[in-house]
């Protein structure tokens, strides 16, 4: 079946300009997650989504970040007037059990952004 | 902080030889994840060991847990080329997200 997809693959953008990034988890599953990570580093929590539930926005770095989801679908990222050191991949996973984190959690290829 | 840390960094083996990979975390756990990541990109899930489990094999991976050490080891035997990729544990407690380590790079040498 079709896994999390994310779109677009890569994104290059000048500092200052605001990006959004789009990711379809996989069908059914209520938890959605968003994460950043630097080059040679580790993943890094940004926001998870759980079914209805208000999302746990702890791992926001800054209020330039934000994201809404669309029911148990669609989730975007949207980061406002970005900066240099917004350069990262940037993953989404799924889950099927919402919140617990004890599921393993399917990821999506990523959105590879650059900013100039 | 909950977050993993995975050790060592970086480890260069022969085709053959057995590759381990050790994770040490700050807090309760409720599980423990073992994820492959290739070329930077998605991340691919390998095995979950819960808090009451002490060892879990799949394949040619083997899994074990001491939460009175809050550290876990991921040994992959009889390793091939393939196998290149970088290694993540990642916590889990409670509701909380999973907690991801700054990974082991794996290279295994033809």
């Amino acid at each position: 079946g079709a896994g999390v997809s994310q779109s677009p693959s890569n994104k290059v953008t000048e500092k200052g300009k605001d990006v959004e990034l789009r990711c379809d988890p996989i069908s059914g599953h209520t938890a959605l997650y968003w994460y950043r990570q630097r080059l040679g580093q580790g993943l890094e929590f940004l926001i998870y989504f759980q079914g209805n539930s208000a999302p746990d926005k702890s791992g926001l770095p800054s209020d330039r970040f934000s994201a809404e989801r669309t029911g148990e679908s669609v989730s975007t990222l949207t980061i406002q007037r970005t900066q240099q050191e917004d350069s990262a991949v940037y993953l989404c996973a799924s889950s099927s059990v919402p919140g617990q984190g004890v599921m393993e959690q399917y990821f999506g290829p990523g959105t590879r952004l650059t900013v100039t | 902080s909950q977050q993993g840390e995975e050790d060592p960094q970086a480890l260069s083996i022969q085709e053959g030889e057995n590759a381990t990979m050790n994770c040490s975390y700050k807090t309760s756990i409720n599980n423990l994840q073992w994820y492959r990541q290739n070329s930077g990109r998605g991340l691919v899930h390998l095995i979950l060991i819960r808090s009451n489990e002490r060892e879990k094999h799949s394949g040619r991976l083997r899994v074990t847990l001491d939460t009175s050490k809050k550290s876990s080891s991921l040994l992959i035997t009889a390793s091939r080329a393939a196998d290149t990729a970088s290694y993540f544990c990642a916590t889990s407690r409670g509701n909380t997200p999973l907690v991801f380590g700054k990974g082991t790079r794996l290279s295994v040498i033809a």
